[in-house]
């Protein structure tokens, strides 16, 4: 099955800085990677996603890259502010008849002021 | 997107006993997902629960432990059974959009097991 590798566990930054986010998987017939952003005590959101037939989307201040060769994909945050503190958590779809969801182990990120 | 809501929003239980959690989303779906997230963990597969089929479990969940219904296309009902301390998680039901890529979830039950 799927299997999605997270970097880093954990990402301070000072506000205004940039943040980059970067997972890996392993099943290169995947070809929906949704990246999920979870405030404490709180659900995980849907804040952007990438088919595997764009190489590049931006949303604002975020933005996912897809290299497909390399079966890798990177969020970025650009201008940070304190409220883009929260946990990340990229997932990538697999193959099987569900399509399921394999997530990254999460990535805690921290934007100081 | 439709609303999705998640009955209780916690709970405490003693050893033993059995809490069953209710997801109710306010337009039909045909694609379900009860996942659970231990504490700074990620989130982990229980089952997959379609309208008119049996669910399907993960590895390492077994429907004696999580007995899963989806009577209708806009609920579902995840119970864990004789819980143990192991037990105390968030548990968080989710659902496909149309278009089949976009997942949603619930606002999650926090159960606590003493």
């Amino acid at each position: 099955g799927e299997n999605v590798e997270q970097h880093p566990s954990t990402l301070s930054v000072q506000e205004g800085d940039s943040a980059v986010i970067k997972c890996t998987y392993s099943d290169s017939a995947s070809n929906y990677f949704p990246w999920y952003k979870q405030e404490l005590g709180k659900r995980p959101q849907l804040i952007i996603d990438i088919r595997s037939n764009v190489g590049e989307k931006k949303d604002q201040r975020i933005a996912v890259t897809l290299n497909k060769t390399a079966k890798h994909f990177s969020l970025h945050i650009t201008e940070t502010q304190p409220e883009d503190s929260a946990v990340y958590f990229c997932a990538a779809r697999g193959t099987d008849s569900w399509g399921k969801f394999q997530f990254g182990a999460g990535t805690q990120v921290v934007v100081t002021p | 997107s439709a609303v999705i809501s998640q009955k209780p929003s916690r709970d405490i239980c003693q050893r033993g006993t059995s809490l069953t959690i209710q997801c109710q989303v306010d337009s039909q779906v045909t694609m379900m997902f009860w996942y659970r997230q231990q504490p700074g963990q990620s989130l982990t597969l229980i089952a997959t629960a379609n309208q008119g089929s049996e669910a399907t479990y993960e590895s390492g969940f077994v429907i004696d432990k999580f007995p899963i219904s989806r009577p209708n296309l806009t609920f579902s009902t995840l119970t864990v059974s004789n819980m143990s301390p192991e037990d105390s998680s968030i548990y968080l039901c989710s659902w496909r959009g149309g278009s089949g890529n976009e997942q949603f979830f619930g606002p999650g039950t926090r159960l606590t097991v003493l």
